[in-house]
């Protein structure tokens, strides 16, 4: 079955820098498109980065443009995000998510990311 | 950048059926595909519905969308207890180039 594993998330001080990676399993990861969406404590759900299949499109919000990077290592089935400059408001749980035609379809359980002095 | 307007709460009893709305600000939603999502408590979110009224594998029958003019609607007839979760909506934004999420509208079932 589809399986995304998440991790790297951990506490940070404001201005460090985090590393997450996404484990993908169960499906051919390749062919698909792959995001991170975050979500704070206690809030809603925010869109924050966007790749490609082949990498070749990469697109991210406007909070974290030009802070975070998203890649990807279709041989080794893995999605990753490197955060810098890290704020208090990018607390939140970063999800690894698969992208169908149609969307965002299947989650990982996400990876908390503390950012506090 | 549009934003999807979702109502905070919903409630209704087991057994009644519950409706969500989610609007658009910026423009119609009519010609946008949009997406719901359920979250359990302390769980990932869910696709629930895709492309506005399609239902993944595996999604109860009891669950539905539906859009019309300004808004898409997700409806959950015969309301059970665990449908208790908040749900989403969401749309790709071609300018954002990313997915737009509504604020969430939590369920309780009474």
């Amino acid at each position: 079955q589809v399986q995304l594993v998440e991790s790297g998330g951990g506490f940070v001080q404001p201005g460090g820098s985090l590393r997450l990676s996404c484990a993908a399993s169960g499906f051919t990861f390749g062919d698909y498109y792959m995001s991170w969406i975050r979500q704070a404590p206690g809030k809603g759900l925010e869109w924050i980065s966007y790749i490609s299949n082949s990498a070749n499109a990469i697109y991210y919000s406007g909070s974290v443009k030009g802070r975070f990077t998203i890649s990807r290592d279709n041989a080794k089935n893995s999605l990753f995000l490197q955060m810098n400059s890290l704020r208090a408001e990018d607390t939140a749980i970063y999800y690894c998510v698969r992208s169908s035609h149609y969307g965002p379809d299947f989650w990982g359980q996400g990876t908390l990311v503390t950012v506090s002095s | 950048q549009s934003v999807l307007i979702q109502p905070p709460s919903a409630s209704g009893t087991p057994g009644q059926r519950a409706t969500i709305s989610c609007s658009r600000s910026s423009s119609n939603i009519e010609t946008t595909a949009v997406n719901w999502y359920q979250q359990l408590p302390g769980t990932a979110p869910k696709l629930l519905i895709y492309s506005n009224n399609q239902r993944p594998s595996g999604v109860p029958d009891r669950f539905s969308g539906s859009k019309s003019g300004t808004s898409a609607s997700l409806a959950i007839s015969g309301l059970q207890s665990e449908d208790e979760a908040d749900y989403y909506c969401a749309v790709w934004d071609d300018s954002l180039k990313g997915w737009v999420f509504g604020g969430g509208t939590k369920l309780t079932v009474l």
